[in-house]
Order: C-alpha cells, then sequence, then structure tokens
C-alpha cells in the first residue's frame, strides 16, 4: 500500500511571493506517478501537475513547479508569483500499477493581498 | 469543455432515507470514481467503475452501492443514510488507470 503525507495543514503567502508545498510518500513500487491537485473554494478540483517517477526531470507548468526527490520520496510543489485566484486546497497524490491511487490530506493556501 | 456534472451541490436528508448521488461525464471515460472529502481525511475512494457494469471496492465502501448502467452516468446510492455520513461527495472520470482526471463540482451531503 501507498500513504502520502502533508504535514501542513495550513499555509500563507503574500501575494507575489513564493510558496512551497511539503508531500511525502511512500511505495515499494518502483513504477509510480505523482500528482498535485488543486480545489479552490466552492469550485471543482484540478489537476494542477504530475510527475512521472522514472523522469528526472521536475515537472513544470507555468507558476507551478515540482522538487522530485525520488530517494527522499519527497514531491513538493512551488508556486512562483503567487496570485490571490492560488488561494485553495491543495492534495498531493500518487498511484502505482493497478488501481491503486492515494491522496493526501490537504493544505489549504491562504494568500495575502 | 470537459464536463463533469453532479445532480445536486447539495442536499438533506433524514437518517434511514435513501439517497441517490448522480454524476455524469459528457467526455466518452471508461473510470468513473466515487470519493468522500473530510476535513483531515483527504478523498477516499468509496467505488471505482472501470466499465458500464463494472465496479470495484475502494476504500470505504460500507454502507454505500453504486450503479453503471451507462457509460457517462455513475450513481452513489446510500441505502439508509445515516448521520456519519454526512460529508463532501466528489466523482470524478478518467479515460484510462485509476487516476481521476477530471472532478465534478461535488455534493455537500447533510443527514440529518
Amino acid at each position: 500500500a501507498q500513504t502520502v503525507t502533508q504535514s501542513q495543514p495550513e499555509m500563507s503567502v503574500q501575494e507575489a511571493e513564493t510558496v512551497t508545498l511539503s508531500c511525502t510518500y511512500d511505495t515499494s513500487e518502483s513504477d509510480y506517478y505523482l500528482f498535485w491537485y488543486k480545489q479552490p473554494p466552492s469550485r471543482q478540483m484540478i489537476l494542477v501537475i504530475r510527475q512521472e517517477a522514472y523522469k528526472q526531470q521536475n515537472a513544470t507548468e507555468n507558476r507551478f513547479s515540482v522538487n522530485f526527490q525520488k530517494a527522499a520520496k519527497s514531491f513538493s510543489l512551488k508556486i512562483s508569483d503567487s496570485q490571490l485566484g492560488d488561494a485553495a486546497m491543495y492534495f498531493c497524490a500518487s498511484s502505482g500499477t493497478g488501481n491503486q491511487f492515494y491522496f493526501g490530506t490537504g493544505t489549504s493556501l491562504t494568500v495575502i493581498p | 469543455d470537459v464536463k463533469v456534472t453532479q445532480s445536486s451541490r447539495y442536499l438533506v436528508k433524514r437518517t434511514g432515507e435513501k439517497v441517490f448521488l448522480e454524476c455524469v461525464q459528457d467526455m466518452d471515460h471508461e473510470n468513473m470514481f466515487w470519493y468522500r472529502q473530510d476535513p483531515g481525511l483527504g478523498l477516499r475512494l468509496i467505488y471505482f467503475s472501470y466499465d458500464v457494469k463494472m465496479k470495484e471496492k475502494g476504500d470505504i465502501p460500507e454502507g454505500y452501492s453504486v450503479s453503471r448502467e451507462k457509460k457517462e452516468r455513475f450513481s452513489l446510492i446510500l441505502e439508509s443514510a445515516s448521520t456519519n455520513q454526512t460529508s463532501m461527495y466528489l466523482c470524478a472520470s478518467s479515460f484510462g488507470g485509476a487516476r481521476p482526471r477530471y472532478f465534478g463540482p461535488g455534493t455537500r451531503l447533510t443527514v440529518l
């Protein structure tokens, strides 16, 4: 079984600053994927970014990037130039072979104007 | 534009009632999911369907059943609602694999 841990229930960032959300995972599989989802208040959850474990290069999507440390089983999300619209609950998740897919407990991000 | 819709945003039911939550996707996805979201617990998978009439239990299937008679529609059924089923319910779909790609807006269910 896999586990996903988000140790920061709440985070805040000043608008235009950079924030990093932490995520660690535990898996015995060699082939797996990692994800960050964003759930804005009263809006649908969306996939922000994903990383294939076999790829060494960190995934990037505009202002969102990940720091994937495979040996440490760490998968943090960095949001650069934070905007008010980035305020949301962020979930880290992992999947392996078969139908296994696990979410973390989430980090609530507040963006301060 | 990709769409996953859920029949209700908010629902209030009484203990013991039979409750139907419906989810429809318009992307011809094989896979559909029902999750329950609770503060501090993240999202937990209730059921997963990988084809019409095919389903698999997730992590917390007790007290729930599902129905998938058509590819685009996946229903979650609470046979006899209880107060501990008060929660946010999220539906999702994907084309392949057990990785939810698109989510619905959620149904906040309150059982009194």
